[in-house]
């Protein structure tokens, strides 16, 4: 059964705090993603990983930027948090290959307030 | 023109009946299809892949029209337990693994 385990699932800061999130996979998936939800928006993607050390920009990476040293650790920082970040966040982990092996599993979200 | 287009709802239904919820997707290289479940507050988990020849899962049936760039998800006897926000997502072609979601339709299923 996979899992994907976020930090925090509830987290509070001021404007201007840098942030860190994180998030643990435990099923060996070489590709990562980080994304926030907002009502009325959907699901928008920040940055993915394909591979340890990779990174991409997403549709939305202004603010934010990843880090990914292992595998299984995929990190989400916020540099200098300001209150249009306050989200949902959504940390995903899928294998790599084609057709048929895109499945994401998704950890619990961090609903992150920014005051 | 958004990639993934759903009608956001909200569905209320009663109990027992038949629902079919629709999604129109933009990229015609896209080859990969799925509807999510989202329950409120929660994280969205895979509902059912969705195959060109279509698939049925239980009271879940799931149909691809590449012609149309449409999917569709149909929902017999609707149970209260199903009641969620559903998600049409659809991968863009060769960015491996990179999909794109759908903004939701709501479900309200009512005793």
């Amino acid at each position: 059964d996979v899992k994907v385990t976020q930090s925090s699932r509830y987290l509070v800061k001021r404007t201007g705090e840098k942030v860190f999130l994180e998030c643990v996979q435990d099923m060996d998936h070489e590709n990562m993603f980080w994304y926030r939800q907002d009502p009325g928006l959907g699901l928008r993607l920040i940055y993915f990983s394909y591979d340890v050390k990779m990174k991409e920009k997403g549709d939305i990476p202004e603010g934010y930027s990843v880090s990914r040293e292992k595998k299984e650790r995929f990190s989400l920082i916020l540099e200098s948090a300001s209150t249009n970040q306050t989200s949902m966040y959504l940390c995903a982990s899928s294998l790599a290959g084609g057709p048929g092996q895109e499945t994401q599993y998704f950890g619990p979200g961090t609903r992150l307030l920014v005051l | 023109r958004k990639e993934v287009e759903q009608d956001p709802g909200p569905f209320n239904v009663p109990e027992g009946a038949t629902v079919a919820f629709n999604c129109t997707y933009s990229n015609s290289a896209s080859q990969s299809f799925f509807w999510y479940r989202q329950d409120c507050r929660k994280e969205p988990k895979l509902l059912m892949s969705v195959y060109s020849s279509g698939n049925e899962d239980g009271r879940f049936t799931a149909q691809l029209n590449r012609a149309s760039q449409y999917i569709s998800l149909l929902i017999r006897d609707s149970k209260l337990s199903d009641s969620a926000t559903y998600l049409c997502v659809v991968n863009i072609g060769n960015q491996g693994g990179k999909l794109i979601f759908g903004q939701g339709t709501e479900l309200s299923v009512k005793p």
